[in-house]
């Protein structure tokens, strides 16, 4: 099956700074890479996703890149605010969905 | 927001208790699913329904014990749990869960203390 893994598992920043959140996965038949937020005690939401078809998408200061022959796509997340402390999962597609261990993003104002 | 509900919010039960899990979803999805989350682990898949047929049974013990009696309705019956089964449990819905065309919407999940 698929195996999805994360890096880093923690992450603090500067207000205003820059995150990056990256993860490779194993099947290459994976087609469709979502990204969840999850706040502290809050369900899991999306926040942007990428098909396989697609190098980048941005959605404000959120942006995601998919590099299908290495197999690995990353989370940009730009000019940081301390609303976007929360822990972050990716997930690729293939049969199902395989997630990250998740990363856990501090932002420092 | 209330596209999927999850009751109750925390439940504490012993080893020899019987309880159940209740998720509902509004959004006209075709698939639901339970998925167990345990700290530094990934989210784990548990069980998959498609229109009401289970697709998926992750090697789930059979203390847990899935019901979907229509599309926006799940039920997880637990019952002779261990501890080690004390988590997070997300419930979630999807549109087109085959081919993985939407993503999925979770509800705000049932902490579960075993003791």
């Amino acid at each position: 099956g698929e195996n999805v893994e994360q890096h880093p598992s923690t992450l603090s920043v500067q207000e205003g700074d820059s995150a990056v959140i990256k993860c490779t996965y194993s099947d290459s038949a994976s087609n469709y890479f979502p990204w969840y937020k999850q706040e502290l005690g809050k369900r899991p939401q999306l926040i942007i996703d990428i098909r396989s078809n697609v190098g980048e998408k941005k959605d404000q200061r959120i942006a995601v890149t998919l590099n299908k022959t290495a197999k690995h796509f990353s989370l940009h997340i730009t000019e940081t605010q301390p609303e976007d402390s929360a822990v972050y999962f990716c997930a690729a597609f293939g049969n199902q969905f395989y997630f990250g261990t998740g990363t856990s993003l501090t932002v420092i104002p | 927001e209330t596209g999927v509900t999850q009751t109750p919010r925390h439940l504490v039960m012993g080893m020899t208790n019987k309880k159940s899990l209740k998720c509902e979803q509004h959004l006209g999805h075709n698939a639901m699913y339970w998925y167990k989350q345990s700290a530094k682990k990934p989210l784990e898949l548990m069980f998959v329904y498609n229109f009401k047929e289970q697709t998926e049974n992750n090697s789930v013990p059979s203390r847990f014990s899935p019901e979907c009696p229509n599309s926006s309705h799940l039920f997880l019956h637990l019952h002779t749990l261990q501890p080690e089964d004390s988590a997070l449990y997300l419930c979630a819905s999807s549109q087109d869960p085959d081919r993985g065309r939407s993503p999925l919407h979770f509800g705000n999940g049932t902490r579960l203390t075993v003791t």
